[in-house]
């Protein structure tokens, strides 16, 4: 099935710098959403876009909606030890309620 | 956002047993629940879609005797493994989605490991 590229797939950073990934898609999406998973956890809902070039922001977290509808990226300022985790990308709002993910950003962050 | 249950969080059984997993939205109702399976270090990869009242939706490669599912009421659909073999050991997550069909709420999923 469809595939979302997600970017980079792991980032080492020390702590207080900003971190920013992305995804593409070959399809438009109506909705893109960022997910947050702890080790043995399920993905926890950051933010959800639902516009076309719409920007949000949850905290230290900023996150856009691709003008395009084909990408999305999030960033996140002054990071801190507890945003270590995978970090996905979901596309959706076209079949069913379904979401297509992308393959995930693995964040260690060095105090 | 809304909270959504998943029981047992981590189970062990011989090979040859079923096992059920819950999965419970317990604070708004869900027509719609999915089911995923999670590789160590991999993306969530989509099972099946789960209408409350009528029958699931499998992915394809998912076999559908095998995994079975039950969406009885809209705030509870189970997950059984059938005769489990330790090939199914993985990490299995479920959501509920939103009334719109644009938001999924995930359980926090069950470790299941087939000795």
């Amino acid at each position: 099935g469809q595939q979302l590229n997600q970017s980079p797939q792991s980032m080492f950073i020390q702590e207080g710098e900003d971190v920013s990934m992305n995804c593409t898609s070959s399809s438009i999406f109506n909705t893109w959403l960022w997910y947050k998973q702890d080790p043995g956890e399920g993905p926890v809902l950051l933010i959800a876009l639902y516009k076309a070039g719409e920007l949000t922001s949850n905290g230290r977290l900023t996150a856009q909606f691709g003008i395009t509808r084909k990408d999305s990226f999030l960033n996140i300022s002054a990071s801190i030890p507890s945003d270590v985790g995978i970090y996905f990308c979901a596309g959706g709002g076209t079949s069913y309620g379904k979401l297509t993910f992308g393959q995930g950003t693995i964040l260690t962050v060095h105090p | 956002g809304a909270v959504v249950s998943q029981h047992p969080s981590r189970v062990i059984c011989k090979s040859g047993t079923s096992v059920k997993i819950e999965c419970r939205s317990l604070d708004f109702q869900a027509t719609t629940m999915f089911w995923y399976r999670q590789f160590p270090k991999q993306s969530l990869m989509l099972m099946a879609t789960s209408n409350e009242g009528s029958k699931a939706t499998y992915e394809q490669g998912v076999e559908k005797d095998k995994f079975l599912i039950n969406h009885a009421s809209l705030t509870l659909s189970t997950l059984t493994v059938t005769s489990a073999h330790p090939e199914d050991s993985s990490f299995y997550i479920c959501s509920a989605g939103d009334l719109y069909g644009n938001e999924q709420f995930f359980g926090p999923g069950t470790r299941l490991t087939v000795l």
